[in-house]
């Protein structure tokens, strides 16, 4: 596709379930990116992927996200155990390479856990 | 954590007049971004300015950065309603290429 894609657009889930968010990124691009955006703030760093390997994944906030990227493309952001703290729009970003380059943006996933 | 710090956090101007934001950081970097974000979706990059640059332009868009303040201004012309949305810069921490957001400037232009 012309953009980065996610999906779903919307979600939500009761607290203690298991969520999957899917991130399609710009064909090509081989840097793929997870941010977790709150309320009335920036967005935060989650994790970062170049190619099949998670290059860093300092920002995951701890073991419950994981996060995949099996094929080099296609990313899915998992959440196990949802909490209520977790609701936020997750955006995913992908760049041509790593290094320095402009990160292109999709237009995110609302998570809602009620 | 952020490390970009946008100033002022709500600007409110009249289409037409000039709008301009103020980010500020704390470590070195190898580049600033700027994006703008609508209806709290979606971040659209505006420019990149790199660390030996202190001017760049694009359209009507006008970014400064001042490496020894740790610093950087962007600067809307002629402002339009359309601009309307939320600014953010973002910084690569340390060399990582892992962007680190401010917590936006929240423009509105009114018509």
């Amino acid at each position: 596709g012309a953009g980065v894609s996610q999906t779903p657009s919307n979600k939500v889930t009761e607290k203690g379930k298991y969520v999957e968010l899917r991130c399609d990124p710009i064909s090509g691009h081989t840097a793929l990116y997870w941010y977790r955006q709150s309320l009335g703030q920036g967005p935060e760093f989650l994790i970062y992927f170049q190619g099949t390997g998670a290059a860093d994944d300092s920002g995951l906030p701890n073991d419950r996200f994981f996060a995949v990227r099996p094929e080099g493309s296609v990313s899915t952001l998992k959440i196990q155990r949802t909490e209520r703290g977790d609701s936020a729009v997750y955006l995913c970003a992908s760049s041509l390479t790593h290094g320095y380059n402009e990160q292109f943006f999709g237009p995110g996933t609302r998570l809602t856990v009620l | 954590s952020q490390q970009g710090e946008e100033d002022p956090q709500a600007l409110s101007i009249q289409e037409g007049e000039n709008a301009t934001m103020n980010c500020s950081y704390k470590t070195s970097i190898n580049n600033l971004q700027w994006y703008r974000q609508n209806s709290g979706r979606g971040l659209v990059h505006l420019i990149l300015i790199r660390s030996n640059e202190r001017e760049k332009h694009s359209g009507r868009l006008r970014v400064t950065l001042d490496t020894s303040k740790k610093s950087s201004s962007l600067l809307i012309t002629a402002s339009r309603a359309a601009d309307t949305a939320s600014y953010f810069c973002a910084t690569d921490e340390g060399g990582a290429n892992n962007l680190f957001f401010g917590t936006g400037t929240r423009l509105t232009v009114i018509p």
